[in-house]
């Protein structure tokens, strides 16, 4: 089993939708857990950080199921400015990142 | 807003040189990390540094890597004899701590090109 897996993709999504992107880890001792997306051949940027709680920044919510070892991302509303590739990022001793889910959203 | 930075933006080589890739991380960060992307692959550790030393590494980190913090404002990474296989993007990225919740900022990348 991968150390973090994501939704193989690509989404393909219109302007307004709402598109959700799931993650799964198989270390039960990882110990925090965060959304990047990184642009075509750029740097990954921090979206945010993913608390057991749940948390919303704007149109993003992220979710973590620590028993399920499960951690998801809800995008409202899309713009094209979303385009891009989602990672699924988790802290052990180092941060293991997923391969990325694509999201290419069309006028 | 503070940011990462990474001189250069591409570096060419040819295989058995050995580079060094400059990074300068944001100001009041104490940790610093090396991370690789192989074009179309996804994003690997190479080495976390903090207190002027090696805090973690990967396998992927062998005695071909060193990094350096040489002043008060650079984190270095050399290699040496470079291989085909060390072409990939290299980042660079700064945290305030490394306890869970403190998130890392990476700097645009290095992409390192072994011919």
């Amino acid at each position: 089993r991968k150390e973090v897996e994501q939704d193989p993709g690509p989404f393909n999504v219109p302007e307004g939708a709402t598109v959700a992107f799931n993650c799964t880890y198989s270390n039960s001792a990882s110990q925090s857990f965060f959304w990047y997306r990184q642009d075509c051949r750029k740097e990954p940027k921090l979206l945010m950080s993913v608390y057991s709680s749940g948390n919303e920044d704007g149109r993003f919510t992220a979710q973590l199921n620590r028993a399920s070892q499960y951690i998801s991302l809800l995008i409202r509303d899309s713009k094209l400015s979303d385009s891009a590739t989602y990672l699924c990022v988790v802290l052990l001793n180092d941060m293991r990142f997923g391969a990325g889910t694509r999201l290419t959203v069309k006028p | 807003e503070p940011e990462v930075t990474q001189t250069p933006s591409h570096q060419v080589t040819q295989m058995g040189q050995e580079v060094i890739l400059r990074c300068v991380p944001i100001s009041n960060h104490l940790y610093f990390y090396w991370y690789r992307q192989i074009l179309g692959q996804k994003v690997e550790f190479l080495v976390s540094f903090y207190n002027n030393e090696i805090s973690e590494k990967s396998e992927i980190f062998d005695d071909q890597f060193s990094v350096e913090r040489p002043d008060g404002s650079n984190f270095t990474l050399k290699i040496r004899s470079t291989k085909l296989e060390d072409s990939a993007m290299y980042f660079c990225a700064s945290s305030e701590s490394l306890a869970g919740g403190y998130e890392q900022y990476f700097g645009p990348g290095t992409r390192l090109t072994v011919t």
